[in-house]
């Protein structure tokens, strides 16, 4: 599995954009990148994966550079619920293991 | 569904003693995980299984067994437990195969060994 890196923390205006970078230099051609994030004590809840393409979906949209080197998570309007630690993972398609790192604690300022 | 539902929440053991923490699911998924969370950390595989009937040792296994008596369950046991073991605990689950392979976590056993 590749390493990635993040920022250890991170603060963003309540109702603004939040862009979360995560460096995977090593990442390999079947990696994929996976965004969870834990609020509070709770358990992670998975917010969006990407192979090659940028994602969308309800919750955030995932930005994979072209060499796939890194990837930005983006919150387009957050609040103050989003406030959490978020993990950005690389792991091969079927594998059975996440390495999660100590991610980025995100606070949501109002 | 219920989901992943982690049994006990909490839990205060002396060193040497056992116990069992047990991990259910609803969701008929075939791999079943437990990881530990010590404070300020990521999350650290223990064991993994990928079938009823199969487990097999994770990135920090030293000091734990497993079981997976049954697809739903998957039960995490400290034969003698040590303070270095008091952490949060969380089982999460997913489906087999294909590229989509979000992981389902339960709400986490505290555990606190004196």
């Amino acid at each position: 599995d590749a390493k990635t890196t993040q920022p250890t923390s991170m603060d963003c205006a309540e109702g603004r954009a939040a862009n979360l970078p995560c460096n995977h230099s090593t990442i390999s051609g079947n990696e994929y990148v996976y965004w969870y994030r834990q609020i509070h004590s709770q358990g992670p809840q998975y917010i969006i994966h990407g192979l090659k393409n940028n994602e969308t979906n309800e919750m955030a949209s995932l930005i994979i550079t072209e060499d796939r080197k890194s990837s930005t998570l983006i919150l387009p309007h957050a609040t103050l619920r989003d406030t959490a630690v978020y993990y950005c993972i690389a792991t091969e398609s079927g594998t059975y293991k996440y390495i999660f790192g100590t991610g980025t604690r995100l606070k949501v300022l109002a | 569904n219920a989901g992943v539902t982690q049994t006990p929440k909490f839990r205060v053991l002396k060193t040497g003693q056992s116990m069992t923490l047990l991990c259910a699911q609803d969701m008929n998924h075939e791999y079943m995980y437990w990881y530990r969370q010590d404070p300020g950390m990521g999350l650290r595989l223990i064991h993994y299984s990928v079938g009823e009937g199969t487990t097999a040792k994770g990135e920090v296994p030293d000091g734990y067994n497993v079981s997976r008596l049954k697809k739903q369950n998957f039960l995490l046991g400290l034969e003698s437990a040590a303070p270095s073991q008091t952490s949060v605990y969380f089982c999460a689950s997913r489906l087999a195969g294909g590229s989509y392979n979000e992981q389902f976590f339960g709400p986490g056993t505290r555990l606190t060994v004196l």
